[in-house]
């Protein structure tokens, strides 16, 4: 069975310009979250998603991010404009239910110059 | 608030030899899950092992268990017989139970498996 993916893997940008990460969950998974890591504030949660609906956005970062999940099989974490604090690994992770494990995806490396 | 502590943040251990990753956690709430998590220098995080606050043997995945002490509130992680593809971060984790909970990340420990 195919795992979470996520795409780009790797996203060179520069200051002010969009980034789109996007995420597959593991299909019958009816939860959704969207982490970000970095050296200095470790794992993050960004947002969590269930059954398609945001259900705790209270760690994105302002109103630069945004997130969408028009479907069960498909979750875009957008960068408006980006800077190069936004600079770390995205992850995507999803989860079979509400209170169980969470399975992550590879991650996107992206790099805001 | 629930709270995660990592104290190694780095380790070695020959290959063959056994090693045990510390983690401690901090929680009132009686109904929680502790996980561990894999990350190797390729960047992905593999779920590795879970176990629950009322499960009453100590979980086990292959080479990997958990040495749950519920009343030290620790949760440490043991790997027998290391290979070299142990070499990573580990991060311990918590949820607690009921709806929707915020997992708790610790900042890690990197383990290097020496030949």
């Amino acid at each position: 069975d195919a795992g979470v993916i996520q795409s780009p893997r790797h996203e060179v940008t520069e200051m002010g310009q969009e980034v789109t990460l996007r995420c597959k969950p593991i299909s019958g998974h009816n939860s959704l979250f969207w982490y970000r890591q970095t050296m200095m504030r470790g794992l993050e949660l960004l947002i969590y998603f269930n059954n398609n609906v945001p259900i705790d956005d209270s760690g994105m970062p302002e109103d630069r991010f945004s997130a969408k999940m028009p479907n069960a099989s498909f979750s875009t974490l957008k960068i408006q404009p980006s800077e190069p604090r936004d600079s770390a690994v995205y992850f995507c992770a999803s989860s079979l239910e509400q209170g169980s494990t969470q399975y992550f995806g590879p991650g996107t490396r992206l790099l805001v110059l | 608030a629930q709270k995660i502590t990592q104290t190694q943040p780095g380790m070695f251990v020959q290959e063959k030899e056994a090693v045990t990753l510390d983690c401690t956690y901090d929680t009132s709430d009686p109904s929680y899950g502790l996980f561990w998590y894999k990350q190797p220098s390729s960047g992905e995080m593999i779920f590795l092992i879970y176990q629950g606050s009322y499960d009453q043997q100590n979980a086990t995945e292959g080479r990997y268990s958990l040495n749950f002490q519920k009343a030290r509130k620790s949760a440490n992680l043991v790997i027998s017989a290391s290979q070299l593809g142990d070499s990573a971060m580990y991060f311990c984790a918590m949820r607690l139970s009921g709806g929707y909970q915020k997992v708790t990340f610790g900042i890690g420990t990197k383990l290097q498996v020496i030949p």
